[in-house]
Formats: C-alpha cells, sequence, structure tokens
C-alpha cells in the first residue's frame, strides 16, 4: 500500500506570511495532485503535476514535484484568509493511473 | 463545476439496517469512486468503477458493496450498517486526459451519514 504523509497536519498563520506544505512517499507516483476542500464541501482539484522536478504556479501558489516523483510541496506566498481550508495531496500509482492514494491533509487557517 | 450530485445529502439510521447511497454525474466521465473521509485518514478509497458493471476494492472495502448499472450512477450499500461506517462519504468521478494519462477526480458534495 502506498503512503503519502503531509506535513504539517495543521498551520494557523497570519494574513501575508508565507508558507510551505509537504507531500512526502517512500513510493514513485507516476503523477501527483494537490486539492483543496472547504468545510461541507468536497474536495476541488488545484493542480496535476506529471514529470519529475515539474514546478506549477497558480496566482500565489506554487507547487513542485520532486526530481524522483516520491514527494512535492506546496508554497504559498502571501496567505490571505481565503486560502483557509483542507489541502489534499493524492498520488497515481505506476501503472494504476486511475486510482488515487490521498495524503492525511494539511489544515491551514488564515487569520487577519 | 462538474455535474455531481449526491443522495441523500444527511442521513441518520440504526445499527443493523441496509443503507444505500446514490451518485449521479452527467459528464458521461467512465470511472467513478466512493471514498469516505475521517478525521485523521484523509479520504479513503471504499470501492470503484471503471465502467458499467465493471467494479473493484479500494482499500477499506469490508462492509460495502457497489453497483453501476448505468454510467450515470453509482450506487454504495452499507449491507448492514455499524457504528464504525459514520463517516463522511464522497463520491468522484474521472476520464483520462489526452496527454499524460492523467486521472484527474471531481468530487461530489458529500454524503454526512450517522449510525446510531
Amino acid at each position: 500500500t502506498q503512503l503519502l504523509e503531509q506535513s504539517p497536519q495543521f498551520l494557523s498563520i497570519q494574513e501575508g506570511e508565507n508558507l510551505t506544505v509537504y507531500c512526502n512517499s517512500s513510493s514513485v507516483f507516476s503523477s501527483l495532485q494537490w486539492y483543496r476542500q472547504e468545510p461541507g464541501e468536497g474536495p476541488v482539484l488545484l493542480v496535476t503535476v506529471v514529470t519529475g522536478g515539474e514546478v506549477k504556479k497558480l496566482k500565489r501558489l506554487t507547487f513542485q514535484f520532486g526530481d524522483a516523483r516520491k514527494d512535492s510541496s506546496l508554497h504559498i506566498t502571501a496567505a490571505q484568509p481565503g486560502d483557509t481550508g483542507l489541502y489534499l495531496c493524492a498520488g497515481a500509482g505506476v501503472g494504476t493511473a486511475s486510482k488515487l492514494t490521498f495524503g492525511t491533509g494539511t489544515r491551514l487557517q488564515v487569520t487577519l | 463545476d462538474a455535474g455531481i450530485t449526491q443522495s441523500p445529502r444527511h442521513k441518520v439510521t440504526e445499527t443493523g439496517t441496509p443503507v444505500t447511497l446514490r451518485c449521479h454525474q452527467t459528464e458521461n466521465h467512465r470511472y467513478m469512486y466512493w471514498y469516505r473521509q475521517d478525521p485523521g485518514h484523509g479520504l479513503r478509497l471504499i470501492h470503484y468503477s471503471y465502467g458499467v458493471k465493471d467494479t473493484d476494492k479500494g482499500e477499506v472495502s469490508d462492509g460495502y458493496s457497489v453497483s453501476r448499472s448505468k454510467t450515470e450512477d453509482f450506487l454504495l450499500t452499507l449491507e448492514s450498517a455499524t457504528s464504525s461506517q459514520t463517516s463522511v462519504y464522497f463520491c468522484a468521478i474521472s476520464e483520462s486526459r489526452t496527454s499524460g494519462g492523467t486521472y484527474e477526480q471531481y468530487f461530489g458534495p458529500g454524503t454526512r451519514l450517522t449510525v446510531t
């Protein structure tokens, strides 16, 4: 069974601060996705990274896939209250791309 | 937003009773999934389907069964509900992208199930 560990589990910061969330595994993934989930709703896809070393930017969010495709990070610059939510990484196994393994999540709270 | 609905959105039931949750999609996606979400465990796959009448088990399938008789509907049945099945259940759909073979999943709004 592939496992994805996210850190930190909880993060409470003030508006304007920067933060990084990590997603680590001992397994290689064919691709990795990041989702954000707000209370009472389903997760919403933010980005998919496929190539080792790939970096993608989505406004103030920067996603990186590790060179060995075993880990990923999400960096948020100048966090805003609207960034509050549960961030989930999810990896697709090599040869089983239609099934995702989800990390346990990082709950982010951004206050004014 | 992807056209995915789940019903019911909330349900309270008693231990030992059967319960069926429904997921309906209007996107004609091939793959459909059922997950449960519990504190400290993230999302765990219960069952998934790769086509009509084609289903397979996920990592936490004990006590659950599924059926998919039409592309648009995926049903999850708790054969005899137990308190350990109290959870939030999410349905998701996906289709392969033409480039890279990635399967991006789109989630329904969830069903909160309480077994007393």
